[in-house]
Formats: C-alpha cells, sequence, structure tokens
C-alpha cells in the first residue's frame, strides 16, 4: 500500500523569506501523480502544484516550486517569498492511476510578519 | 462554474440519529469521492464512485453508505451516527481518464456527534 509522510508537524518562515516543506512516499509503482494541497483557514482544499513522475522536470508555479527525487522517493515543496497569505496546512498526496488520493498528516507553516 | 459544492455546511446530530450530506459537481467528472477530516490528520478516503452507477469502499468505510445518484451528485449517509463520526467531511471530484488525475473539493461539512 502506498504511503505518505510528512515528518515536519509544523514550520514557520519570516515574510519574503523561503521555505522548504518535505515529503516522501513510499510505492512499488513507477507511473504516479503527486500533488501539494493547501488548506488555509477556511478549509478549502486547494490545489498548489503537481508532479509527473514520468517527467524528470520539477514542476513550478510562480513562486512554487518542486524537488522530485523519483529514486529517493522525496517531493520537497519550496515557497519563495513567502506571503501571509501562504500560512496554511500544507498536504502531499499521491495517485496512481485513476484510484484514490493517498494524503500526509500535513504541515502546518506559519508566516511571521 | 460552482465546481464542487456541499451542503449543510454545519450540522450537529444527537447519537443514534441519521443524515445525508449531499454532493455535487458541474464539471462533467467521472469520479467522485467522500473524506474524512480528523484533527491533526490529513483526509482519509470513506467511499468513492469511479463513475456512475459503480462505488466502491475506501480507508474506512465502516458506519457510511453512498449513493451515486446520476453523473453530478454523490451522497454520504449516516444511518446511526455516532461520536466518532465527528469530522469535517469533504467531496471531491476528478476527471480520472488520462490523466494527471487531480481532484477538486468542496468547502466541507462539518460535523459533530454529542
Amino acid at each position: 500500500a502506498q504511503t505518505v509522510t510528512q515528518s515536519q508537524p509544523e514550520m514557520s518562515v519570516q515574510e519574503a523569506e523561503t521555505v522548504t516543506l518535505s515529503c516522501t512516499y513510499d510505492t512499488s509503482e513507477s507511473d504516479y501523480y503527486l500533488f501539494w494541497y493547501k488548506q488555509p483557514p477556511s478549509r478549502q482544499m486547494i490545489l498548489v502544484i503537481r508532479q509527473e513522475a514520468y517527467k524528470q522536470q520539477n514542476a513550478t508555479e510562480n513562486r512554487f516550486s518542486v524537488n522530485f527525487q523519483k529514486a529517493a522517493k522525496s517531493f520537497s515543496l519550496k515557497i519563495s517569498d513567502s506571503q501571509l497569505g501562504d500560512a496554511a496546512m500544507y498536504f502531499c498526496a499521491f495517485i496512481q492511476g485513476a484510484q484514490k488520493l493517498v494524503f500526509g498528516q500535513g504541515t502546518r507553516l506559519t508566516i511571521n510578519p | 462554474n460552482a465546481g464542487v459544492t456541499q451542503t449543510p455546511k454545519f450540522q450537529v446530530l444527537k447519537t443514534g440519529q441519521s443524515m445525508t450530506l449531499q454532493c455535487a459537481q458541474d464539471m462533467n467528472h467521472n469520479s467522485m469521492y467522500w473524506y474524512r477530516q480528523d484533527p491533526g490528520m490529513g483526509l482519509r478516503l470513506i467511499y468513492y464512485s469511479a463513475s456512475e452507477g459503480t462505488t466502491d469502499k475506501g480507508e474506512v468505510p465502516n458506519g457510511y453508505n453512498v449513493s451515486r445518484l446520476n453523473k453530478r451528485e454523490f451522497s454520504l449517509r449516516l444511518e446511526s451516527a455516532a461520536p466518532s463520526q465527528t469530522s469535517v467531511y469533504f467531496c471531491a471530484s476528478s476527471e480520472a481518464t488520462g490523466g494527471p488525475y487531480e481532484q477538486y473539493f468542496g468547502p466541507g461539512t462539518r460535523l459533530t456527534v454529542t
């Protein structure tokens, strides 16, 4: 069974600084997708970024980028120029095929002004 | 487009009462999902429907039933609510063909069982 582990329950960063959230996963499959979701206090789950396992190039979305290390089964999220609106719970998630998303436990990110 | 909508947003039940959570999506997605989120945890899958007319159990199905009413709607029923079912419930949908299989979530329902 696939598992996703986020080893940092909480992280904090100064506004305008860069922060990296860690995620590792376990799977025997070679074709899958990875996601980072953001959950602000409103509880809405918002897709931040996705990565296809067959792509070697790391995904980027504006200030958000990932470091995807397939052999190490690692998928970290880097947030550059942190903003107050980035404060939220961040969840790493894995999916193989059109099956269920498997979520990590989440990392609570605090932005200090 | 409204995306994924859920009703109600909040609900308080007494132990043993029943209720149905409603979910609808207007993105013409094939697959729909019900998750629960407990404090300090990620989302866990309760049931999913890969396509209209099919449903399958997820990680934590006990105490729940689902109905895929049509392509748009997927409901979750608690027949006899228990305090352990106090949680936030999310519905999601995805295209589920050809990738990338990203799921779009509703705003959630906060359910308290006393």
